[in-house]
């Protein structure tokens, strides 16, 4: 397609579990970032990827979130032993260039955990 | 880091009404976004303005950069326009967290038949 897509659109876990979400962003785009929207707020940072490179992770919330992206194309964000403040809405955008470039978002992941 | 605050915080109008929606923020930019948020939560992009003045259809934007804020424009509102809108701001800065977009807390837009 021609957007920015992510899988599973809606994710519930029982806390303690690991889970992995999935991004593919806009073919050809080489800036990938992951945000966190919990809800009512706007969405806040937490990682970047020029290419296959993690240039800014300082935004993840803990060690418990680890990201990859390891042939500069699809992303994946995992989060392992989940606790019920991780959930919230995970989402992905693609950027053409650099972080100035204009950003454009994927449908988002719903992460309930219970 | 930089910071961006919105104004209002919810707006509800009348269908046919004009709007106007701010954003403030703290710092220079080299990436200032606009996004309305349906109610399935997708984010769209409205417009990429980090200067200047862009139109596209009822919706228009203003930023003036070296005054540090952003307004959006919305002209003869229909109830689909109803959702919350974002600006989201990115500094010149990069690395220890300034590489993303920093969002506001939006408006929250209710557009009544």
């Amino acid at each position: 397609g021609a957007g920015v897509s992510q899988s599973p659109r809606y994710k519930v876990a029982k806390r303690g579990q690991d889970v992995a979400l999935r991004c593919d962003p806009i073919s050809g785009h080489v800036s990938l970032f992951w945000y966190q929207q919990a809800l009512g707020q706007g969405p806040e940072f937490l990682t970047y990827f020029q290419n296959e490179a993690q240039l800014d992770k300082s935004g993840l919330p803990s060690d418990r979130f680890f990201a990859e992206r390891p042939e500069g194309s699809v992303s994946t964000l995992k989060i392992q032993r989940t606790q019920q403040e991780d959930s919230a809405v995970y989402l992905c955008a693609s950027s053409s260039g650099g972080q100035g470039n204009e950003q454009y978002f994927g449908p988002g992941t719903r992460l309930t955990v219970t | 880091g930089i910071q961006v605050e919105q104004s209002p915080p919810d707006l509800i109008l009348q269908e046919g009404a004009n709007s106007t929606l701010r954003c403030n923020f703290s710092d220079s930019v080299n990436n200032l976004q606009w996004f309305h948020q349906n109610p399935w939560g997708q984010l769209i992009n409205l417009f990429y303005i980090p200067s200047g003045t862009k139109q596209n259809g009822r919706l228009s934007a203003t930023t003036v950069a070296t005054e540090r804020y952003s307004l959006l424009y919305i002209s003869s509102s229909q109830t689909t326009d109803s959702g919350v809108y974002f600006c989201a701001v990115k500094g010149w800065d990069s690395g220890g967290g300034a590489d993303g977009l920093t969002f506001g807390k939006g408006t929250h837009l209710i557009i009544q038949p």
